[in-house]
Parts: C-alpha cells; structure tokens; sequence
C-alpha cells in the first residue's frame, strides 16, 4: 500500500537547535508539497517541489526556514534556529499533477 | 487567490443519525476539484471525497455524499448513519487545474470539529 512516509514522527527540542524533517513521497509522484499546522493558522502551504524544482515557498520563513529535495525519493524540511513558534505539525504530501494529493502522517514538533 | 470557508467552527450529531458539514469559497477558475478531508485525533489527513468542478453528478462514496452548487459556489459535505469512528475535524479544501499547473495545490478552510455522541 503507497504511502508517503515522514520522519520523525515525533521531535522534541531546545530553542536554537536545528530541526530537520524528512519525507518519501509516493514512488512516481512528481509534486510534494510540505504544510504546517498549528491551532491558530490551521493548515497552511509552506512549500512545493515538481519534479524536483522549488515552484513556491512564499509561504516558508525565509531567515530559519530552508527545504529542498536531494532526489526524487526525498524531501528535506530544515529550522534554524526552531524558536517556540515553530511547534506545529508538518505535513508532507505528495501527488502528481491534476490529480488527489495524498498526505504523510506528519511531523510533531515541539520547541522548548 | 482562492479562499474556502467552514462556516462552523464545531457540530455534533447522534450516533446512527444524518449531519451536514458547510463549505464555500471563492475562485476565478472555472476547472477545479474540492474536497473533503478527515482528520482524527492521530492528525492523520484521510481524503474522504473529491468533486470534479466539470461533474454535475455529486459524488458519493459510502455513507459520505456531497452537494455541490457550482454557481452558488458551495460544496457540502453529509454524513448518513453517523459512527463514533466519524469523530474528527474535517476540512474542505479546493484545488486549482489551471493549463500550467501552477495552481495545484490544496487550499484549506479553518475545519470543522464533529462530534458523534453514542
């Protein structure tokens, strides 16, 4: 069963620590897309690749905020410094274009 | 820019009984799907329907059916014989087909907290 895959599920760290997050999107998927979620902004779209190549990442803090996608079978979400601010669950997803976009299980991260 | 609206925050239902979960939004396009997304309390997204903006027909998958008003720009989302496993926040969201591509990508509304009572 195809799935996007997300480590780590689950990361606790100190302020001013970096933070990396990875993602296997479905094999033959050629867009991924990374989201946040918090409780006062819901979901929101931080960055997509297709077929490799940044499209968007307006949405992504561009001082501590850094993703991009070494090879087809990986994507790489990078904080630095995380501040408090930044705990939230990340999404990633993955999908190939004009059709339904299917999500990992997400990256719950807490800054302390 | 596209925008989706779920005009309630949080509904609650009887177990075995019929709720309807609210969406609108807003697009210039004229080529688009909606959808509807799960969300338990694990924080999974589980895609639960998907609407072709070109469809008249709405879609229906089990226990799941929507009623899409293209014109009226409104796509709800009803849930017959209500489960406790139904429990979950749900959200709408809307995906752009343009020629070029650039607008594929989901566009959230706030969601909606259902509660199944036994």
């Amino acid at each position: 069963d195809a799935r996007v895959t997300q480590t780590p599920r689950h990361k606790v760290t100190e302020m001013g620590q970096e933070v990396t997050m990875r993602c296997q999107p479905i094999l033959g998927h050629n867009t991924v897309f990374w989201y946040r979620q918090t409780m006062m902004q819901g979901l929101e779209l931080l960055a997509y690749f297709r077929n490799r190549a940044p499209l968007d990442d307006s949405g992504m803090p561009k001082d501590r905020f850094s993703a991009e996608m070494p090879d087809a079978t990986l994507a790489t979400l990078k904080i630095q410094p995380s501040e408090p601010r930044d705990s939230a669950v990340y999404f990633c997803a993955s999908g190939i274009e004009g059709n339904t976009i299917y999500f990992g299980e997400g990256s719950w991260l807490t800054v302390v | 820019a596209q925008t989706v609206t779920q005009s309630q925050p949080e509904m609650s239902v009887q177990e075995a009984e019929t709720v309807t979960l609210s969406c609108t939004y807003d697009t210039s396009e004229n080529n688009y799907y909606l959808f509807w997304y799960k969300q338990p309390p694990s924080r999974q997204m589980i895609l639960v329907i998907r609407q072709e903006a070109y469809k008249q027909q709405n879609a229906t998958e089990n226990r799941f059916s929507v009623n899409f008003q293209k014109a009226a720009k409104s796509f709800s989302l009803k849930i017959s014989d209500s489960q406790l496993g139904d429990t979950a926040m749900y959200f709408c969201a809307f995906m752009g087909l343009n020629s070029g591509g650039s607008n594929y990508k989901l566009t959230f509304g706030k969601g909606t907290l259902l509660t199944v009572n036994p």
